[in-house]
């Protein structure tokens, strides 16, 4: 069985400084890990993934992720934020050894709210 | 040009009533899923398709029923509404392919039952 945990249920930030939303993860088994972006009223959008390789993935809009085996985390990263990127993040999981077909496990979401 | 689309955006309705939320996609995936997120924003997999098979059926209530009439839509029929039924329901669709492929979202149906 898979679950994803996010730390913070709410992140508060002022415009132009870094943030860093934690996801972490529990599996018997290998994982892809993404993270989704979800605007006020709107549908999903995919931020990055961690399929393998280099465990620093960079995503769309400044974001980028570090996976880390040891600590089973995938945190998210923002060197410097914006008002647009006011949002809620979602931390996902995917079963990397079945069909692809798999499901995706989601976390309970983090709230991002950058203050001008 | 919209790639994964919801109908209605918004559907309130009376406890008892049956009601259907639609999700077309025109990427021409072959797996297509619904989820659901509840009041609290956690997100959790409903059901998910596969050339119009049944793939995932997770632990849903018999009074949800999805159908596939073709590979590009997977409708939602939901009988005797309940007060917990209450939530966003979004569709998204997935290429067939070896590995992993990424899943794209639909705009999400928000239902209420009063």
């Amino acid at each position: 069985a898979q679950s994803v945990t996010q730390l913070d249920s709410q992140v508060p930030v002022f415009e132009e400084a870094p943030v860093e939303l934690r996801c972490n993860y529990s599996s018997s088994v290998s994982v892809y890990l993404f993270w989704y972006v979800q605007y006020p009223n709107q549908g999903l959008q995919l931020l990055l993934k961690y399929l393998s390789g280099s465990t620093l993935v960079k995503g769309i809009n400044g974001f980028e992720a570090e996976f880390n085996k040891s600590q089973t985390s995938f945190h998210l990263r923002k060197p410097s934020v914006h008002i647009s990127d006011t949002a809620e993040y979602f931390c996902a999981t995917l079963y990397a050894g079945g069909t692809s077909y798999g499901k995706l496990t989601f976390g309970q979401g983090t709230i991002l709210t950058v203050h001008p | 040009d919209t790639a994964v689309s919801q109908t209605p955006k918004y559907l309130v309705t009376q406890m008892g009533n049956d009601k259907s939320i639609k999700c077309e996609q025109n990427l021409g995936h072959d797996t297509m899923y619904w989820y659901k997120q509840d009041s609290k924003k956690f997100l959790k997999i409903m059901f998910s398709y596969n050339n119009k098979e049944l793939i995932i059926n997770e632990t849903v209530p018999n009074r949800f029923s999805p159908k596939s009439p073709d590979k590009a839509h997977l409708n939602l029929h939901i009988n005797s509404l309940e007060l917990g039924d209450s939530a966003v329901y979004f569709c998204a669709s997935a290429p067939t392919g070896s590995t992993y492929n990424e899943q794209f979202f639909g705009p999400g149906t928000r239902l209420t039952v009063l």
